[in-house]
């Protein structure tokens, strides 16, 4: 069984549009993450939710929108998807108790 | 702001020689340190970490140094084999616990030559 699982592999879509990432993990893990992956492949914490509370929200515009239905699922919804928003983007679990387990990331290529 | 970042962005060694990716930290309240792999296409993948209460971990070919003194953490792979190519991450978490996720330094690129 795959721990931390991530659909779409690949999205691609055109600017403009609204599209989601999912993510679930079954690790039994309160807190799950998400990170970004630029093209030189720096990885950067996006948000953070503990027990479907939003812990961590660094400065990324407000077009994302993480939304968590269960402490097994955290999804990324992003608005009107612009030129930059092309990256991988991994969902994570864990902590610093557990470790951190990645998924196998999205990449994103808006067109 | 405080950052983890690396030494050297490419490494390349010939097959079967030990490397060492090294890593520089600056936030001192950091007590939590990983080191990641990850090949083209995939997420990264655990290899070993070190709390700050220990100067020293092993595991199947691999150790970690953590130098709190200097503010420096180094991999080393013993015996280096062609599937260790991948880019190599250091991490930290800096608040000790909670739901803080983790600091990524910027990475480097593991070469290794037949």
């Amino acid at each position: 069984d795959t721990a931390v699982s991530q659909t779409p592999k690949y999205l691609v879509t055109q600017m403009g549009n609204d599209k989601s990432i999912k993510c679930e993990q079954n690790l039994g893990h309160d807190t799950m993450y998400w990170y970004k992956q630029d093209s030189k492949k720096f990885l950067k914490i996006m948000f953070s939710y503990n027990n479907k509370e939003l812990i961590i929200n660094e400065t990324v515009p407000n077009r994302f929108s993480p939304k968590s239905p269960d402490k097994a699922h955290l999804n990324l919804h992003i608005n009107s998807l612009e030129l930059g928003d092309s990256a991988v983007y991994f969902c994570a679990s864990g902590g610093w108790n557990y470790g951190y387990t990645f998924g196998s990331g999205t990449r994103l290529t808006v067109v | 702001g405080e950052s983890v970042g690396l030494h050297l962005p490419t490494l390349s060694v010939q097959e079967g020689d030990n490397s060492i990716i090294n890593c520089a930290y600056s936030n001192s309240a950091s007590d939590y340190f990983i080191w990641y792999k990850q090949e083209s296409g995939k997420g990264p993948q655990f290899i070993i970490d070190i709390r700050s209460n220990m100067d020293k971990r092993q595991g199947q070919r691999v150790t970690v140094l953590l130098n709190k003194t200097v503010k420096h953490l180094s991999l080393q792979i013993a015996a280096t084999q062609p599937g260790d190519s991948a880019v190599y991450f250091c991490a930290e978490n800096g608040k000790g616990g909670g739901a803080d996720g983790l600091t990524f330094g910027k990475g480097t690129h593991l070469i290794i030559q037949p």
